[in-house]
């Protein structure tokens, strides 16, 4: 079992705005990183911690926390962005183990 | 640009150890800014951080693996590898190798990974 929980699936119509919540008591102390996955493929980080993109990623992606939630936001979904989504933080034991959400499957429709 | 590539055997029989090496390739491995980390998926099935390691050797594993986990590094050839023992079909997995940064610091992640390779267990 995960620490950190995600719906199983999220749809969005192509265009529109979606939220990819993530949730997890180590969250309150920890920011979340968010990282997109396509079939076959390996994960690509697409935002670190308060609300930081790597080089590459577009800006319709981004991220916010509060409580114990943390969000990935994408504004004007693609059909490109159809994917699983995963979080990642640390675990709220103590240990600092890094830990993974179940992951978000994306339908862009 | 950084690149990350797995190698080992695809299929280890029950009760034997899986044994994976992971060559990092346009930059250094014993830079003072990452860690090295294994993260494995189950197909069809979501990511489970196995461990990481510092280029000095100071190591972090999952709880749940800790028993059977073996992480190292090899600085002269650039290189870490992982060793889980006693595997179980419930071991079969995409195992990627991947890269840290900002390790346990305010705003971390993980930038770059391997393309990732299954291991079956079977006999």
């Amino acid at each position: 079992s995960s620490e950190l929980t995600q719906d199983p699936a999220v749809s969005v119509a192509l265009g529109q705005t979606v939220r990819i919540t993530c949730q997890g008591d180590s969250l309150r102390s920890y920011y979340a990183s968010w990282y997109q996955q396509k079939p076959g493929q390996a994960p690509v980080l697409v935002i670190y911690g308060k609300n930081n993109r790597p080089s590459g990623i577009p800006d319709r992606f981004s991220g916010s926390s509060s409580g114990n939630t943390a969000s990935l936001t994408i504004t004007g979904a693609q059909a490109e962005d159809e994917a699983d989504y995963y979080c990642n933080s640390r675990d709220s034991s103590g240990n600092l183990d890094l830990v993974f959400g179940g992951g978000t499957k994306l339908t862009v429709l | 640009q950084l690149q990350l590539q797995e190698s080992g055997p695809g299929l280890v029989k029950p009760s034997e150890t899986l044994s994976l090496t992971c060559t990092v390739s346009g930059g250094s491995i014993s830079s003072s800014s990452y860690y090295w980390g294994w993260i494995r998926q189950p197909p069809g099935k979501g990511l489970e951080w196995i461990g990481s390691i510092y280029y000095s050797g100071s190591t972090y594993y999952n709880p749940s693996l800790k028993s059977r986990v073996t992480i190292s590094v090899d600085t002269s050839k650039n290189q870490f590898s992982l060793k889980l023992s006693s595997v179980t079909a419930a071991d079969t997995a995409v195992y990627y190798c991947a890269r840290h940064f900002d390790w346990l610091l305010l705003e971390e992640g993980t930038d770059y990974w391997g393309q990732g390779t299954l291991v079956t267990v079977s006999s």
